[in-house]
């Protein structure tokens, strides 16, 4: 079975850092890119950050841009995201989310998020 | 970058109905684009992906179509079930905006 299990959310201060794990199993890890997708109390989604699956190969929103690190480990099928110089509209559900692999005349593109996690919970606040 | 702008933020229809919504893109994104529903309180989930192609396991009752700017995901025959928001989504190149969300209620 498919699953992506988040953890290490959780109250921090503004100026502060945290860092959330996401465990993926029951799918070859390392063959897909990887996401973090957030959703502030009561508002839409926001696509926060991606990884490719083997070069690593990143991207960030510009809201998280230079304080936000996406990084993975494939031996070990967990996605990390370090969140530094947090801010109180940081505070969200952060959802990881597995997205699909198109190939096809000989090319690979990154696809849809087919997959995602419960999603865990960071509140920036004093 | 490219916006993603969905309308109408929120409809209200009765069981049976068919329900339109819209995602505009701001400039042309072929059929790089995919549809979520999250029910209150859930996860979300995928239903269409390059545009118009139904994720499997999603119930024939919900379409969609579109390309370059203008995208359409319909529901032909609202069920209570499709309680929901609703939200698009470009892919392929960052950033993977999505769409502002539309909250279906049942009247």
């Amino acid at each position: 079975e498919v699953q992506l299990l988040e953890s290490g959310g959780g109250l921090v201060q503004p100026g502060g850092s945290l860092r959330v794990s996401c465990a993926a199993s029951g799918f070859t890890f390392s063959s897909y890119a990887m996401n973090w997708v957030r959703q502030a109390p009561g508002k839409g989604l926001e696509w926060v950050s991606t990884i490719s699956g083997s070069e690593g190969r990143t991207s960030f929103s510009d809201s998280v841009k230079g304080r936000f690190t996406i990084s993975r480990d494939n031996s070990k099928n967990t996605l990390y995201l370090q969140m530094n110089s947090l801010r109180s509209e940081d505070t969200a559900v952060y959802y990881c989310a597995k997205a699909t692999l198109y190939c096809g005349g000989g090319l690979c593109y990154d696809g849809a998020f087919d997959m995602w996690g419960q999603g865990t919970m960071v509140t920036v606040s004093s | 970058d490219i916006q993603m702008t969905q309308s109408p933020s929120s409809l209200s229809a009765s069981v049976g109905d068919r329900v339109t919504i819209t995602c505009r893109a701001s400039q042309g994104i072929s059929n790089y684009l995919a549809w979520y529903q999250q029910k209150p309180g859930k996860v979300p989930k995928l239903l269409i992906y390059a545009a118009s192609t139904l994720q499997s396991g999603v119930p024939s009752r919900f379409s969609g179509s579109g390309s370059g700017t203008d995208f359409t995901l319909t529901i032909s025959s609202l069920q209570p079930e499709d309680v929901a928001s609703y939200y698009c989504q470009k892919y392929y190149t960052a950033p993977l905006t999505f769409g502002g969300g539309t909250k279906v209620e049942i009247k």
